[in-house]
This record gives C-alpha cells, structure tokens and sequence, in this order.
C-alpha cells in the first residue's frame, strides 16, 4: 500500500524558510516523479513542484519559482520542498503527491495527508 | 499559469446525472490529453478519478466518466449517489512543463 506521510509544516514569518518532507513508503520511490501540491485554506488546489524520479528533471509554477526548490534523497525514499523568502500567500496546505512513472508527474496518483504552513507575522 | 475555469457549483438529485465542464486554452487541455479529475471530501486529501482524459483507476465505479472536445473537458457522473457529493477539480499538464488545476466544483446532491 502506497503510503506518503509529510511533515515540517509550522508558523513562519514573512521572508522567513521552512524545509516540509514527505516520507514514502509502499512502492519503490526511485521509479516515480513526485510533486507538490497546496491548498489554501478553503481554496482550490494549486500545483508547485515535480520532480523526476531519478532529480534530472525539476519543474515549478510561476508563483514560487526562484523561491523554492523541490528535491530527493532516493536513499531515504523522502521528497523535500525548501521554501525561502515564504509571503503570506504561501500559507496552504501542502501535499505531496506520486506520479505514474519516473519521468512523468501530471497524474497525481497518490496523495498524503498534508502538511500545514502558515506564514504571518 | 491562469487556474482552469470550472463552474463553482453543481447539482442533481440521486440517480441523476450531473456534468460538470474544465474550460483551459491550446497551452493546456487542447494540447495535451493529459486531463485528470479529481474528488475532494471535506477534510480529506483529493483523489484522482479520471486520468488521460477517460481513463478510470481501478476501484473507481463506471459511472464516472470523462471527455474531451478542443480546449474544453467534462466529467459526468451518472447514477448520482449520496456519496458523490464531495469537491471535484480537473487538472492539466501545461506547456513548458506545468501543470494547472481547475478552480473546483462543488456537486451537491439533492
């Protein structure tokens, strides 16, 4: 069974960083992209990040780039989103999300619970 | 990267069929057949119910069925039951390498 558990989440302030990870387990975490995905509270869903499976590929939306950056440890079957220079907009639920194989994340076939971030001073 | 343009709400009674439109541009749903559907229950992660425009993971019932014409795809639930009534959204892989959610519709059943 295809587990995906994220942690990290907190209260951070403006311009501050925060690291969120995202354990797998369940499958073999090396043949899957994996993405992020957040949701403001009471918002719609909104993509940030992918990743291939083997970080020859990085991929962001417009609203974070150059702010975050998306990465994994195949060894430790852990995905990370480092998120610097953190506004008030970034404040969302943040899930991780798998693909459906190594190179390809635009079907978010499994979620996790989420991990929460908010930003405020 | 605009959201997709969904209706923010849909109805029917039990039985019935509700469908519900994601409306994107030639960057998106008309480029690629790469469109999926998802389920959202209050409190609980998305689920992902349609992939590749019609295509359904195991598990999930026929009566969710999904379709493509140009820029525009649709999810159709047949058959409404109680347990339908959850937040849907639809997604798509964009041109140079993004992806773009629909801003969800909320389907109430009746």
């Amino acid at each position: 069974e295809v587990q995906l558990l994220e942690s990290g989440g907190g209260l951070e302030q403006p311009g501050g960083s925060l690291r969120i990870s995202c354990a797998a387990s369940g499958f073999t975490f090396r043949s899957y992209a994996m993405s992020w995905v957040r949701q403001a509270p009471g918002k719609g869903l909104e993509w940030v990040s992918a990743i291939s499976g083997r970080s020859t590929g990085t991929y962001y939306a417009d609203s974070v780039k150059g702010r975050f950056t998306i990465s994994r440890d195949n060894s430790k079957n852990t995905l990370y989103l480092q998120m610097n220079s953190l506004r008030a907009e970034d404040t969302a639920l943040y899930y991780c999300a798998k693909g459906p194989y190594h190179d390809f994340w635009s079907i978010f076939y499994d979620w996790g619970q989420g991990t929460l971030v908010t930003v405020s001073s | 990267q605009s959201a997709l343009t969904q209706p923010p709400s849909a109805s029917g009674s039990p039985g019935q069929s509700v469908t519900i439109s994601c409306t994107g541009t030639s960057s998106d749903i008309g480029a690629y057949n790469y469109v999926s559907w998802y389920q959202q229950h209050p409190g609980r992660a998305p689920k992902v119910i349609i992939y590749e425009v019609n295509k359904r993971p195991s598990g999930v019932p026929d009566r969710f069925s999904g379709s493509k014409s140009g820029n525009t795809a649709s999810l159709t639930v047949s058959g409404l039951q109680a347990e339908d009534e959850a937040d849907y959204y639809c997604s798509s892989y964009a041109t140079s390498n993004r992806g773009v959610f629909g801003s969800g519709t909320q389907v109430t059943v009746l």
